[in-house]
């Protein structure tokens, strides 16, 4: 059980708008710290895809945007390509006794 | 170009242990936080420890705490991971990951390709 919730998978059709929720606590993402989203293709390293909440690395297309409300995170796509086909996590850190750097469980998201 | 390559991984059996080793180039290593997170095999990411660019802060997470040591050669520009104790569940590809900036919470930027251990009789 991951201390970030993702919903295990999503979906939509080329050209469609999809987003990825990332719940957390009073501990992590309600206390403020920032949430990362990270892109993990598949066989590959995961790559930095949003920073700071709603930062975009360069070389990072405008169709990724990250936002973040209370306890909860969200990064949307717009426009899907198939080659966006992977799996999405999301990061942030956590004061608990337990944690440091918590990961959401992952999204794989499909391009139908 | 950054760059952080990892080696080490293998097989071995439970309780034996093994030494990652992550070589940085392409950047001033001793300027930066490192980690390692690994991924168990169709699961997701976990993180499993970090240093930071002195090696004067270090955590780990309490499914490693008391087995794995964390450490850095910045002359080398190497960080290594020490894994004692090895079980089952340790098995994973291991990543080493760099901090992109001087904040403890800056996201990690540059990931290595990673290193599969495997625990296994």
């Amino acid at each position: 059980q991951s201390v970030l919730t993702q919903p295990p998978s999503v979906s939509g059709a080329p050209g469609q708008r999809v987003t990825i929720s990332c719940t957390g606590s009073s501990s992590n993402i309600g206390a403020g710290y920032d949430v990362h989203w990270y892109q993990q293709l598949p066989g590959t390293a995961p790559k930095l895809l949003i920073y700071g909440n709603s930062n975009r690395p360069s070389g990072v297309p405008d169709r990724f945007s990250g936002s973040k409300s209370g306890t909860s995170a969200s990064l949307a796509i717009t426009g899907l390509q198939a080659e966006d086909e992977a799996d999405y996590y999301c990061q942030s850190y956590d004061s608990s006794l337990s944690g440091n750097w918590v990961f959401g469980g992952g999204t794989k998201l499909t391009v139908l | 170009e950054v760059q952080l390559v990892e080696s080490g991984g293998g097989l071995v059996k439970p309780g034996g242990s093994l030494r990652l080793s992550c070589a940085a180039s392409g950047f001033t290593f001793s300027s930066y936080s490192m980690n390692w997170v690994r991924q168990a095999p169709g699961k997701g990411l976990e993180w499993v420890s970090s240093i930071s660019s002195s090696s004067s802060y270090i955590y780990y997470a309490d499914s490693v705490k008391g087995r794995f040591t964390i450490s850095r050669d910045n002359a080398k520009n190497s960080l290594y991971l020490q894994m004692n104790s090895l079980r089952a569940e340790d098995t994973a590809v291991y990543y080493c990951a760099r901090v992109h900036g001087s904040s403890w919470y800056d996201p990690f930027d540059y990931w290595g390709q990673g290193t599969l251990v495997t625990v296994s009789s």
